[in-house]
């Protein structure tokens, strides 16, 4: 099956500083990817919708000048998390989309911890 | 929220024994999906079964889909002790090529004893 990795897989930063996640797809393009986050013990939920070259479509609730979500090209988009606080520390998960599949591709997910 | 709901939340069997866990959702659906993901790992796609389907079997796994109830289930036969895992429900209401928003159950917590 399709590959997406995600990069850093894990990342410790200080409160009030930003952190940036890849997502990339390595064997397909992806027209779509999606973020999600999921804390200990819980389901996915989605942050936001990318399509390449286009503005991220966030989920209600979801502060789009927080998370900022750039996907430049169609094998890699961007999660930066500005101005991160304790609260921010979950798992990030994205995945990609394609046209050619009738299923999503999710990559292995990143571990932020915000102390 | 619109998120489904999945039970049980957690459940544990022994190695051998046949797992079954159920998802609800609340809203019409074009396909509805199972993955699993293993602790701190990102998700693998197990299945997916479209809104037309009522049954679908892939090696171990048998999901049937009752869209009257709005409701799935997913069979695992002869469980091993790699099934230990998180088990979710994703549904999408619009198609969209392979690019639809998915919506995820709340998941159930699978312990197989060896």
């Amino acid at each position: 099956g399709a590959v997406v990795s995600q990069h850093p897989s894990w990342v410790i930063c200080k409160s009030g500083t930003s952190v940036k996640i890849e997502c990339r797809s390595l064997d397909f393009q992806a027209t779509t990817m999606f973020w999600y986050r999921q804390f200990p013990k819980q389901s996915l939920m989605l942050m936001a919708t990318s399509n390449e070259g286009s503005k991220a479509t966030y989920e209600q609730g979801v502060e789009k000048d927080k998370f900022l979500i750039n996907h430049a090209s169609l094998t890699l988009s961007t999660l930066t998390v500005t101005s991160a606080h304790p609260e921010d520390s979950s798992f990030y998960i994205c995945s990609a989309g394609s046209p050619l599949f009738y299923e999503q591709y999710f990559g292995p997910g990143t571990r932020l911890t915000v102390t | 929220s619109q998120q489904g709901e999945e039970d049980p939340q957690a459940l544990s069997i022994q190695e051998g024994e046949n797992a079954t866990m159920n998802c609800s959702y609340k809203t019409s659906i074009n396909n509805l999906q199972w993955y699993r993901q293993n602790s701190g790992r990102g998700l693998v796609h197990l299945i997916l079964i479209r809104s037309n389907e009522r049954e679908k079997h892939s090696g171990r796994l048998r999901v049937t889909l009752d869209t009257s109830k709005k409701s799935s289930s997913l069979l695992i036969t002869a469980s091993r002790a790699a099934d230990t895992a998180s088990y979710f429900c994703a549904t999408d209401a619009v198609p969209n090529f392979g690019n639809e928003k998915l919506t995820f159950g709340t998941g159930t917590r699978l312990t197989i004893i060896p």
